[in-house]
């Protein structure tokens, strides 16, 4: 079955511009996580939502940082006057809601800030 | 979040078991042991989790110590597929408290 998708694959910006993440979880998972992780790092959690509400969002590091599900399907997350800090692999992860069970990651979105 | 201490790096040999050792002196009885490895270029991928009791997969086994203040990754017979960062992540049960916190895991080289 399909997993966990994002779209672009790659993304190169300027500083200070706007860019939007996809994500496109596996069908029927009610919680969507977002991660970021830097060269060498492992992920580090910004946000997860259980449907359409974010229900943690201590992981952002500050308010140019935004993410939507309006429908709890798709989500995007929003990063707005880009700086050359957030170049990162942005992952997005989904499960079926309960605690305890896996989260299932999609290939991650590259973001270069020049 | 309690925290889990790895080594930063191992190295084994095809077809030979793996052994990946994790430490978490601070766990609390609430917290499951997870396991995700991340092969170059993907995604975290889930690998097996455990709360007391042992477990096997067709992955994996994971073996809890008996005051669960450590745990072990057992690959039983390693392939050059397996060499991937192998994360050892204590996860909370409680409502909210749904994030995985990674560290820096260890990188498991797989020698043909």
């Amino acid at each position: 079955g399909a997993g966990v998708s994002q779209t672009p694959s790659n993304k190169v910006t300027e500083k200070g511009k706007y860019v939007e993440l996809r994500c496109d979880p596996i069908s029927g998972h009610t919680a969507l996580y977002w991660y970021r992780q830097s060269l060498g790092q492992g992920p580090e959690f910004l946000i997860y939502f259980q449907g359409t509400g974010a229900a943690d969002d201590s992981g952002l590091p500050n308010d140019r940082f935004f993410a939507v599900r309006p429908e709890g399907s798709v989500s995007t997350l929003k990063i707005q006057r880009t700086e050359r800090g957030d170049s990162a692999v942005y992952l997005c992860a989904s499960s079926q809601g309960a605690s305890y069970n896996e989260q299932f990651f999609g290939p991650g979105t590259r973001l270069t800030v020049l | 979040d309690a925290k889990t201490t790895q080594p930063n790096s191992m190295e084994s040999n095809e077809e030979e078991p793996v052994h990946l050792p994790c430490n978490h002196s601070t766990i609390s009885g609430t917290d499951y042991i997870h396991w995700y490895r991340q092969l170059p270029s993907q995604g975290p991928e889930y690998v097996i989790h455990g709360l007391t009791s042992n477990v096997n997969n067709r992955m994996a086994s994971l073996a809890i110590a008996e005051d669960r203040k450590s745990s072990t990754l057992i690959l039983h017979r390693a392939t050059l597929r397996d060499a991937a960062v192998y994360y050892c992540i204590l996860k909370r049960t409680i409502q909210g408290a749904q994030k995985l916190v990674f560290g820096q895991g260890t990188r498991l080289t797989i020698n043909p």
